[in-house]
């Protein structure tokens, strides 16, 4: 069983159009993060969310995470060819291990 | 600051050959881990060090894995002898302080195909 499951696995549209991608969980966690993986690199991390209810922004991106901080979303407004990859959620798990959800792979076709 | 250094980019092996991989972190960075993505799916946790000692090794196979950080600073990634289902990128990460609050640094990973 997955302690994270994401959703959907793959994603493919086009350019310009919004999106959403969801990271849940039967457990509660302290924070969550989410990481962009380009192809033939390493995931790089995106943003942490601590607080049940925040939302934070990083331009065209909002992350939120849930109210008991057992799941949290994506939502990329009018995405572009820039934002493909596999997106994936990561909580810290057992005091210092960061574990992974299987990732979204998003395609953004122009 | 110079990132996550990690070697080689590729490396295709036979089953039952050995091979080694290795990593540099960032300067300063007193965790280190060792993740395996086979393809399709999120990382998966290996082992963590915490400066030269093992914090958690749980999720390596022993009977074929090994992972040293002797002094502290770089750290190799052993398999011998290599299976099929090997064939995965082994990610290499390192964090300032333990535990995932504030990310952690990825290298750009050794993509291993086992023939």
């Amino acid at each position: 069983t997955q302690l994270l499951e994401q959703s959907p696995q793959f994603l493919s549209i086009q350019e310009g159009e919004n999106l959403t991608v969801y990271c849940n969980s039967s457990s509660v966690f302290s924070s969550l993060q989410w990481y962009r993986q380009e192809p033939g690199e390493g995931p790089v991390l995106l943003v942490t969310v601590v607080t049940g209810g925040e939302v934070k922004k990083l331009k065209r991106l909002t992350f939120q995470f849930g109210d008991a901080r057992k799941d949290s979303s994506l939502h990329i407004t009018a995405a572009q060819p820039g934002d493909t990859g596999l997106y994936l959620c990561a909580i810290t798990y057992a005091g210092n291990m960061l574990t992974f959800g299987g990732g979204t792979r998003l395609m953004v076709k122009p | 600051e110079a990132g996550v250094a990690q070697s080689p980019r590729y490396k295709i092996i036979e089953k039952r050959q050995s091979v080694a991989f290795w990593c540099n972190p960032i300067s300063g960075h007193a965790t280190l881990y060792w993740y395996q993505q086979i393809l399709g799916q999120g990382p998966k946790l290996l082992i963590q060090f915490q400066n030269n000692g093992v914090v958690d090794d749980s999720q390596l196979p022993k009977d074929r894995f090994s992972a040293e950080r002797l002094k502290g600073v770089d750290s190799t990634l052993k398999i011998q002898p290599a299976k099929l289902e090997d064939s995965a990128v082994y990610l290499c990460a390192s964090s300032l302080i333990p535990g995932g609050h504030y990310g952690y640094t990825f290298g750009s990973g050794t993509r291993l195909t086992v023939v």
